[in-house]
């Protein structure tokens, strides 16, 4: 998985409670994505990442927020899980020579009782 | 009107048939296009991308694109039971931020 890791793998909380996942990379690659994949949407862009402390919003941020203090980890935190963020979560990662294209890491499959 | 469709099958043909996988999009200005096959409960790897019009062969796989009729295709050759998994279609649209927007899959069984 172009050594890019997630942790937690697996994730049951309950709603409302406040959830972190992380993407690490060993690739120093510049930029790094967080998208959602849901039955019937594909992947959707949640928001993204261009540089350290330099992120934008994607296509289905409400409800997300992120951060990144060092190159090679990017994190995605629910701030107030509910029962429509449950999903896998994919973070991806690409290089400034080759933008076009993004590697995904193993996911992380959360469930929001 | 989501920018990507991907009919979202499934798909199952037979050991060393031709799979064919088709995308249309609504956006003009898509310049770069992708495939992404999906092992289940894996992460998506990038199989093949083209930019702009025409074909792109890489062993099995042909990747065609045609942007008079917004229209991408994927053929994998001889199909192996290995190909089974999900098959995605993304395209970025600007080469400001290299967002991709993807299609919703097909998955595809080749049955042995």
């Amino acid at each position: 998985d172009a050594g890019i890791t997630q942790s937690p793998r697996h994730k049951v909380t309950e709603t409302g409670t406040p959830v972190t996942l992380r993407c690490h990379q060993t690739e120093n690659h510049r930029y790094m994505y967080w998208y959602r994949q849901d039955p019937g949407h594909g992947l959707r862009l949640i928001h993204y990442s261009y540089g350290v402390k330099d992120t934008d919003k994607g296509e289905v941020s409400d409800g997300y927020s992120v951060s990144r203090s060092k190159t090679e980890d990017f994190l995605l935190t629910l701030e107030s899980a509910t029962s429509s963020q449950t999903s896998v979560y994919f973070c991806a990662i690409s290089s400034t020579a080759r933008r076009y294209e993004q590697y995904f890491g193993p996911g992380t499959r959360l469930t929001v009782t | 009107q989501k920018e990507v469709e991907q009919d979202p099958g499934p798909l199952s043909v037979p050991e060393g048939a031709i799979v064919s996988l088709n995308c249309t999009y609504s956006n003009s200005a898509f310049q770069y296009f992708m495939w992404y096959r999906q092992y289940s409960r894996k992460g998506p790897e990038l199989l093949m991308y083209t930019y702009s019009s025409g074909n792109k062969e890489d062993g099995r796989f042909t990747a065609q694109v045609d942007k008079s009729s917004k229209y991408i295709s994927l053929f994998i050759r001889d199909s192996q039971p290995s190909d089974s998994a999900t098959y995605l279609c993304a395209m970025i649209l600007s080469s400001n931020d290299y967002k991709l927007s993807f299609g919703a899959g097909t998955t595809v069984t080749v049955r042995a």
